[in-house]
């Protein structure tokens, strides 16, 4: 079974400043998909960003980037230009390509992340 | 398209209930998911579906819960008798077939068992 640990359960950050949240996981599988999902307080689960372990370019949308080491099974999420909007818990997930992409996908316990005025 | 609708958005209960959580996924998604959050455990897949049929239950704490999936466009979780350490927010999740899609959340039941 995967496992995802998100070991910083809350940040907080200045407006406009960068922050990297961090993200190990845990899995015998080769190809597999990665996912970060942001929950403000609306409880809303939103897709942030995602990576398919095969691609070795590091996936971004626009102020959101990551730094996918596969070997070290680190899945970090970047987020440039912090804006208060960004509040909210952040969810690292991944998802297994053996049930071809049937089956769910597994959680780290999240980051608050605070960003500050 | 609307969207992963779940209804109701709040639900209060007594102890011993039944309680009963729906799902409408969005059109053409043939997965669907419920997923349980707390703050202790943090977000857990219950069970899945696929085409209707369900998958994998292992995720379903107890048999007090039960989940169906009769149409492609309708799901239940039921909790028979309810009980307080049942309170959480239940998520559903829909998704096209393949493991390089991405999957829709409803905006969650949030169940209080007193």
């Amino acid at each position: 079974a995967q496992t995802v640990t998100q070991s910083q359960p809350e940040m907080s950050v200045q407006e406009a400043e960068t922050v990297t949240l961090s993200c190990t996981y845990d899995t015998s599988e080769s190809n597999y998909y990665l996912f970060w999902y942001k929950q403000p307080p609306s409880r809303q689960m939103i897709l942030v960003i995602r990576q398919e372990a095969y691609k070795q370019q590091n996936a971004t949308e626009n102020r959101f980037s990551v730094n996918f080491q596969k070997a070290a099974k680190s899945f970090s999420l970047k987020i440039s230009d912090s804006q208060l909007g960004d509040t909210a818990m952040y969810f690292c997930a991944f998802q297994s390509s053996s049930g071809g992409g049937a089956d769910g996908l597994t959680f780290g316990k999240g980051t608050h992340l605070i960003i500050q005025p | 398209d609307a969207g992963v609708i779940q209804s109701p958005r709040h639900e209060v209960t007594e102890m011993g209930q039944e309680v009963t959580l729906r799902c409408k996924p969005i059109s053409g998604h043939n997965s669907l998911f419920w997923y349980r959050q707390t703050m202790m455990r943090g977000l857990e897949l219950l069970i899945y579906f696929n085409n209707n049929v369900p998958i994998d239950d292992s995720g379903m704490p107890e048999d007090r819960f039960s989940a169906k999936m009769p149409n492609a466009s309708f799901s239940t979780l039921k909790i028979q008798p309810s009980e307080p350490r049942d309170s959480a927010v239940y998520f559903c999740a829909s998704k096209r077939q393949g493991y390089d899609t991405e999957a829709f959340f409803g905006q969650g039941t949030r169940l209080t068992v007193v």
